[in-house]
């Protein structure tokens, strides 16, 4: 069962702040993120293996809440190259989300 | 990060047809291989998960006598779309990681399949 995702879209201004939520009816062993481009691959941005686990780099982060059922993606000052579709995963079966596409717009 | 390449890129083929996408790991050894299709503006669904040395593990829904999976050796798995179709145009990619579920997973650059 793949996890679900929100919002589906979000539009932002350059230097705006936006999360986006993954869940899961049943625990994950882990979740992992990914950013894809129109017509690229999609490109792995952090896993989180822990309960309670925060992480991040730059100005990109996310947790994953104790339950391991729940994991949100921060994107905190949002830069232009920031546009695309995210996608959260459980690793342990490699299953998406439905996406989340990000704008960021001047 | 590790490379994942895959090829071709884009491909066009007539109905009926067999068509090869190829999915090389560069610098790492691949023990598990995903394979996802991906309609425009939507999520990658998962077709199948492939260990080497084993058959493919296909999701419900996907043919596996259509869409023939081989993963002969640690960095090379093989898609063979069987017979194409026009409904069988779409994005292809893989995926591969080196380790277990702790571990990130690299995807290639996909295939764009056109079946005429």
């Amino acid at each position: 069962q793949q996890p679900v995702q929100s919002p589906q879209a979000v539009i932002l201004r350059e230097g705006e702040d936006a999360v986006i939520n993954c869940s899961s009816s049943k625990a994950l062993y882990s979740v992992h993120w990914y950013r894809q481009k129109h017509g690229e691959a999609p490109v792995f941005l952090m896993i989180l293996l822990k309960g309670g686990e925060q992480k991040g780099h730059d100005k990109i982060s996310a947790s994953f809440n104790e339950k391991k059922q729940q994991s949100s993606l921060y994107l905190t000052a949002s830069q232009l190259s920031y546009s695309g579709t995210y996608f959260c995963g459980s690793n342990n079966d490699m299953r998406f989300g439905a996406g989340t596409r990000l704008t960021v717009k001047p | 990060g590790a490379v994942v390449s895959q090829h071709p890129s884009r491909v066009i083929c007539k109905s009926g047809t067999s068509v090869k996408i190829e999915c090389r790991s560069l610098d790492f050894q691949a023990t598990t291989m995903f394979w996802y299709r991906q309609f425009p503006k939507q999520s990658l669904m998962l077709m199948a998960t492939s260990n080497e040395g084993s058959k493919a593990t296909y999701e419900q829904g996907v043919e596996k006598d259509k869409f023939l999976i081989n993963h002969a050796s640690l960095t090379l798995s093989t898609l063979t779309v069987t017979s194409a179709h026009p409904e069988d145009s779409s994005f292809y990619i893989c995926s591969a990681r080196e380790g277990g579920a702790n571990t990130e997973a690299f995807f290639g650059q996909g295939t764009r399949l056109t079946v005429v």
